[in-house]
């Protein structure tokens, strides 16, 4: 079956320009999340959907960074006016549903680098 | 403060042999789940094993067992038979019952299996 999808897989941007990274979650599933990943890093929390709602956005590091989510499926990661900290693998993952069991299935990532 | 330690950030492990790879956590919340994740070079997340708090035996799965030490606050993943595929980025994560469903993840241990 398929699993979470990511695109593109690799970008790389100018400072100063605008990214769009998507991730298309698991079928069902409604609950998705974002994390970065700096190089040699953990991940680090971004923001977490519960269908097309966003109950916790407080790991989105300034105001340059947005996501939304539409028809509890897709969801889009906006980054504007990057900057070279922002170079990092971007992951998304989506689970079942918010129970006390929550494995979040992870997708590929988008690894992107800002110039 | 950090939620999750993992202190040793590589380790090596003859194949065939057994390793341990710490984690030690820290929440006030009394219901909390705990993951370890898998990331070979390939960049994926791969799930491995879950321990819930109040889950009253230690978690298996295969070759993964978790030494769960409550108390103590630790859940430590114990790998056995080590293969050369098992060489990867090994991530402890928690989420907090009442702080979201968000992951918090460990920085993570580097394990190289030698043949």
């Amino acid at each position: 079956g398929a699993g979470v999808s990511q695109s593109p897989s690799n970008k790389v941007t100018e400072k100063g320009k605008d990214v769009e990274l998507r991730c298309d979650p698991i079928s069902g599933h409604t609950a998705l999340y974002w994390y970065r990943q700096s190089l040699g890093q953990g991940l680090e929390f971004l923001i977490y959907f519960q269908g097309n709602s966003a109950p916790d956005k407080s790991g989105l590091p300034s105001d340059r960074f947005s996501a939304e989510r539409t028809g509890g499926s897709v969801s889009t990661l906006t980054i504007q006016r990057t900057q070279q900290e922002d170079s990092a693998v971007y992951l998304c993952a989506s689970s079942l549903d918010t129970g006390s069991y929550n494995e979040q299935f992870f997708g590929p990532g988008t690894r992107l680098t800002v110039l | 403060a950090q939620k999750i330690t993992q202190t040793q950030p590589g380790m090596f492990v003859q194949e065939k042999e057994a390793v341990t790879l710490d984690c030690t956590y820290d929440t006030s919340d009394p219901s909390y789940g705990l993951f370890w994740y898998k990331q070979p070079s390939s960049g994926e997340m791969i799930f491995l094993i879950y321990q819930g708090s109040y889950d009253q035996q230690n978690a298996t799965e295969g070759r993964y067992s978790l030494n769960f030490q409550k108390a103590r606050k630790s859940a430590n993943l114990v790998i056995s038979a080590s293969q050369l595929g098992d060489s990867a980025m090994y991530f402890c994560a928690m989420r907090e019952g009442r702080g979201g469903n968000k992951l918090v993840f460990g920085a993570g241990t580097i394990l190289r299996v030698k043949s």
